[in-house]
């Protein structure tokens, strides 16, 4: 299966700030990409899904000036979260799906701490 | 917006035993997909069944599906302590189509 790469795995930042996040396919070339957030104890929420040269698809009630997403090649999409404020503090996830499989394969994940 | 939902939210069971997870849904499907996640991690996939599938099996893991009732259970045998995690269903709609998770089911599984 695919492999992904997520970095950072934990970030801090101080309210104001931007923070971004990066999501690399390392073998596999992904045109789509998922980034999803979730909240302790609870389910993953898909905020948008990043299309490689082409403008991301956000769901609905997620904010696209709030939450910056760049896939500028098929194997990097970054999600910045813009004058991040506690309230942003949470898990994000992204997931690429594999070629001829429906299965994701998710990175590991960043812990945001809005301070 | 969620779309499957776990039951039970949480199970404990004894090293050994089986454990199972069940997951509803609401509109129709193409896929049904089951990952788990440990704590503060990422997910993992585990196992797909399709639309057309009613069971499927992977090692310890054994999935059915029940169109008629939109509902999937997973069951994990022999249980191990490594075992012990959170677990979604997710659900997807065709090939190109996002995945929804459920609310999730935490699997203890004591030593």
């Amino acid at each position: 299966g695919a492999v992904v790469s997520q970095h950072p795995s934990r970030v801090i930042c101080k309210s104001g700030t931007s923070v971004k996040i990066e999501c690399r396919s390392l073998d596999f070339q992904a045109t789509t990409m998922f980034w999803y957030r979730q909240f302790p104890k609870k389910s993953l929420m898909l905020m948008a899904t990043s299309n490689e040269g082409s403008k991301a698809t956000y769901e609905q009630g997620v904010e696209k000036d709030k939450f910056l997403i760049n896939h500028a090649s098929l194997t990097l999409s970054t999600l910045t979260v813009t004058s991040a404020h506690p309230e942003d503090s949470s898990f994000y996830i992204c997931g690429i799906r594999g070629r001829g499989n429906y299965g994701y394969t998710f990175g590991s994940g960043t812990r945001l701490t809005v301070v | 917006s969620q779309q499957g939902e776990e039951d039970p939210q949480a199970l404990s069971i004894q090293e050994g035993e089986n454990a199972t997870m069940n997951c509803s849904y609401k509109t129709s499907i193409n896929n049904l997909q089951w990952y788990r996640q440990n704590s503060g991690r990422g997910l993992v996939h585990l196992i797909l069944i399709r639309s057309n599938e009613r069971e499927k099996h992977s090692g310890r893991l054994r999935v059915t599906l029940d169109t008629s009732k939109k509902s999937s259970s997973l069951l994990i045998t022999a249980s191990r302590a490594a075992d012990t995690a959170s677990y979604f269903c997710a659900t997807g709609t065709g090939a190109n189509s996002k995945l929804t998770f459920g609310k999730g089911i935490t699997l203890s599984v004591r030593p």
